[in-house]
C-alpha cells in the first residue's frame, strides 16, 4: 500500500542553526499535508499545514515546502531552539477517486535533537 | 479551555483482561479517531467515527472495539483478543470529517503484564 515515509530517522543540529526535516510521500492523489511535533510522552501538536495547490507556506519560525513533482515535503525550522527537540511527523490526506478524502496517513517520524 | 481529554494516562492490565480507554472532547468536532503508536514508529489508525452512532474500522481494528453514543465521547476497548496490546494510544478529533488538522489528546499508555 502507499505510505508516507521519512528520509532520516534522526537529526541533530546546533542551537541557533536552521533545521530541515524531509518527508517523501507516494500517493499522488493527496491534496493536503500536515506537520506535527510530538514531545516525549505527549500527543502530537499541529505545526503547519499546506494544500497541494501551494508549494510553500510560512509560519512562525517554520516553513513547509511541497514539491509535487518529486512527491517531497520538507519542514524548515529557523534558529532551532532546545524546545524544538521532539519527533516530527508528516501526514498526508489522500483523496479517493470519488473526490472524498481518506483518513490521514502518518510517516514514522524524525527525532530532532538540538545540541547546546 | 477546549480540548481532548484521555484517561487514564497510564494503565496496567493482566493478560486476558479487557480494558477501556476514555476519550472526551469539548471542541464540538464531528469526527473522532483512535491511533496506536509503538516505540519509534508512526501512528496507525484503529477506529474512527465521523458521526454519532457510526464508526469505521481503521488499519488495525482487530482486537479493539469502540462506541460513539455521544458526540463528545469515543471510548476504546482493548479486548483480550488483541495479541500485543502494550502501546501508547492516542485519541484525536477533527472538525470536518475529510479535511483539516487532527487535534490530539495527551495519550494513554497501556502496559500488559
Amino acid at each position: 500500500g502507499e505510505s508516507v515515509g521519512l528520509h532520516l530517522p534522526t537529526l541533530s543540529v546546533q542551537e541557533g542553526d536552521n533545521s530541515i526535516i524531509n518527508c517523501a510521500y507516494s500517493n499522488s492523489a493527496s491534496d493536503y499535508f500536515i506537520w506535527y511535533k510530538q514531545e516525549s510522552g505527549k500527543g502530537p501538536q499541529f505545526i503547519i499545514d499546506i494544500r497541494s495547490n501551494m508549494d510553500k507556506r510560512q509560519g512562525q519560525r517554520v516553513t513547509v515546502l511541497l514539491n509535487k513533482t518529486v512527491k517531497h515535503l520538507s519542514l524548515q525550522i529557523a534558529a532551532t531552539q532546545p524546545g524544538d527537540s521532539a519527533v516530527y511527523f508528516c501526514a498526508e490526506n489522500p483523496l479517493m477517486s470519488s473526490g472524498s478524502a481518506r483518513q490521514l496517513t502518518f510517516g514514522s517520524g524524525t527525532q530532532l535533537t538540538v545540541l547546546p | 479551555d477546549g480540548g481532548i481529554t484521555q484517561s487514564p494516562k497510564y494503565l496496567f492490565r493482566k493478560e486476558g483482561q479487557n480494558v477501556t480507554l476514555s476519550c472526551e472532547q469539548n471542541l464540538n468536532h464531528d469526527a473522532m479517531y483512535w491511533y496506536r503508536q509503538d516505540p519509534g514508529q508512526g501512528l496507525r489508525l484503529i477506529y474512527y467515527s465521523q458521526i454519532v452512532n457510526d464508526f469505521q474500522k481503521g488499519d488495525i481494528a482487530e482486537g479493539y472495539s469502540v462506541s460513539r453514543e455521544k458526540k463528545e465521547s469515543f471510548p476504546l476497548t482493548v479486548t483480550s483478543a488483541q495479541k500485543n496490546p502494550t502501546a501508547f494510544y492516542l485519541c484525536a478529533s477533527r472538525r470536518d470529517r475529510g479535511s483539516g488538522e487532527l487535534f490530539f489528546g495527551e495519550g494513554s499508555r497501556l502496559t500488559v503484564l
